[in-house]
């Protein structure tokens, strides 16, 4: 059972535009829920985080933004540029951090 | 920066070889972990460590086993490589205490014909 779902699988934008990419999870114990981006022949790097007790979260380009009742967070990526192409993956751990799960992967291509 | 190193970047293997794939972190990570990554099924946990001689099972361990006999390095081993076993492999480390998420490494293409 996959504890962390991720949608949609792939995604394509323009130059320009957001994209938004969406996660949901059931277990009420996860307490903090990174976003990892991975380039082609990379490992996964972490790009933002956000922890339940706000409902947003920005860097840059980059937002997070949290719904704890609905236990549904999603990425946000405004003003899309050809090298944000990349897989975005989600994810949640609880309080001790021992071990996160992940969601499935969303293959994102921002067309110049 | 925390890097984690994994030893090969492509490695090409014959069906029924006994594989080695190595990782290395350099910054007293506790615990260290397998994935393998293959498209449209994202990242699957194989095995994980908490510490030094300690293992765990993921979701996929079947045909896998692992080593940490040094806290700074933690091997995957595939006992007879099959060809279902071609994937991308990743490892990836973390220090609990600092409440931040994994490092990973570049990754292992591993190919098995």
């Amino acid at each position: 059972q996959q504890q962390v779902k991720q949608s949609p699988q792939s995604l394509i934008v323009q130059k320009g535009g957001i994209s938004i990419i969406n996660c949901a999870y059931e277990n009420t114990a996860f307490d903090y829920f990174p976003w990892y981006q991975q380039f082609p022949g990379k490992g996964p790097a972490l790009l933002i985080a956000i922890r339940p007790d706000v409902s947003e979260k920005k860097e840059g380009r980059f937002t997070i933004s949290f719904n704890k009742s609905a236990k549904q967070f999603s990425l946000h990526i405004m003003d899309s540029q050809p090298g944000d192409s990349a897989t975005y993956f989600c994810a949640a751990s609880s309080h001790n951090f021992n071990k996160f799960y992940f969601g499935s992967g969303t293959k994102l291509n921002v067309k110049p | 920066d925390v890097k984690v190193t994994q030893s090969s970047r492509y490695l090409v293997k014959r069906t029924g070889e006994k594989v080695f794939l190595e990782c290395v972190q350099d910054m007293d990570h506790e615990n260290m972990f397998w994935y393998r990554q293959d498209p449209g099924l994202g990242l699957r946990l194989i095995y994980f460590s908490y510490d030094v001689k300690m293992k765990e099972k993921g979701d996929i361990p079947e045909g896998y086993s692992v080593s940490r006999e040094k806290k700074e390095r933690f091997s995957l081993i595939l006992e007879s490589a099959s060809t279902n076993q071609t994937s991308m492999y990743l490892c990836a480390s973390s220090f609990p205490a600092r409440r931040v998420g994994y490092t990973f490494g570049s990754g292992t293409r591993l190919t098995v014909v």
